[in-house]
């Protein structure tokens, strides 16, 4: 059973552009989670994906957006890129909220760098 | 407030020896997870354990156990017989409320060294 996928594992970038990460979630699974990890601040939720929409979300700024599309994979956008924006950025795949379902996986991140 | 805390930034333990890490959460809903992840330096988060509100043993898998006290609303992790792989972050998270969604709030980790 593959397990998450998130592409591309490493990208660099100067400020002011954008970028676009991916995240392909265990087969089945419909919640999509992102995270973002900096030495400073840890792990702090960004927003949750389920069935194409989000269902909750953090407190990032609006250049943080995402979507989900309808096999499940979901990419995330940061617009006008920051200096802070630098960090390991992890999506977390599982069943749904449910009582009965709860474990999340996570894939191994992609670490962006802003220039 | 939902949140969760881990006090101890770094710990040492001597292989083959067993180790407690300390996680302490607050939440307010009667219904939510506890789970444990370690993050080697390749950044990857693995999942080690799970443990639900309603849950009346403490949840185990292989090495790893979790404490479970509920009224003194911790979530302690025992891993048995350290191995030197052991050594990474280890991060407490809490799903606040299992009745919206996936959301997980992560404590600021502790770093485990394994001494051979």
């Amino acid at each position: 059973k593959a397990g998450v996928t998130q592409t591309p594992r490493y990208l660099i970038k100067t400020r002011g552009q954008q970028v676009t990460l991916s995240c392909s979630p265990i087969s089945g699974h419909r919640s999509v989670s992102w995270y973002q990890q900096t030495p400073g601040q840890g792990l702090q939720f960004l927003f949750e994906y389920f069935s194409e929409t989000q269902r909750n979300k953090g407190n990032f700024p609006g250049r943080f957006s995402g979507r989900q599309f309808s096999n499940s994979r979901s990419e995330m956008n940061v617009s006008t890129l920051e200096l802070g924006d630098s960090a390991l950025y992890l999506c977390a795949s599982s069943l749904a909220g449910d009582r009965g379902n709860t474990e999340a996986f996570f894939g191994q991140g992609t670490r962006l760098t802003v220039v | 407030a939902q949140k969760i805390t881990q006090t101890q930034p770094g710990m040492f333990v001597q292989e083959k020896e067993a180790v407690t890490l300390d996680c302490t959460y607050d939440t307010s809903d009667p219904s939510y997870g506890l789970f444990w992840y370690k993050q080697p330096s390749s950044g990857e988060m693995i999942f080690l354990i799970y443990q639900g509100s309603y849950d009346q043993q403490n949840a185990t898998e292989g090495r790893y156990s979790l404490n479970f006290q509920k009224a003194r609303k911790s979530a302690n992790l025992v891993i048995s017989a350290s191995q030197l792989g052991d050594s990474a972050m280890y991060f407490c998270a809490m799903r606040p409320s299992l009745n919206q969604g996936g959301k997980l709030i992560f404590g600021q980790g502790t770093e485990l060294s394994v001494k051979p």
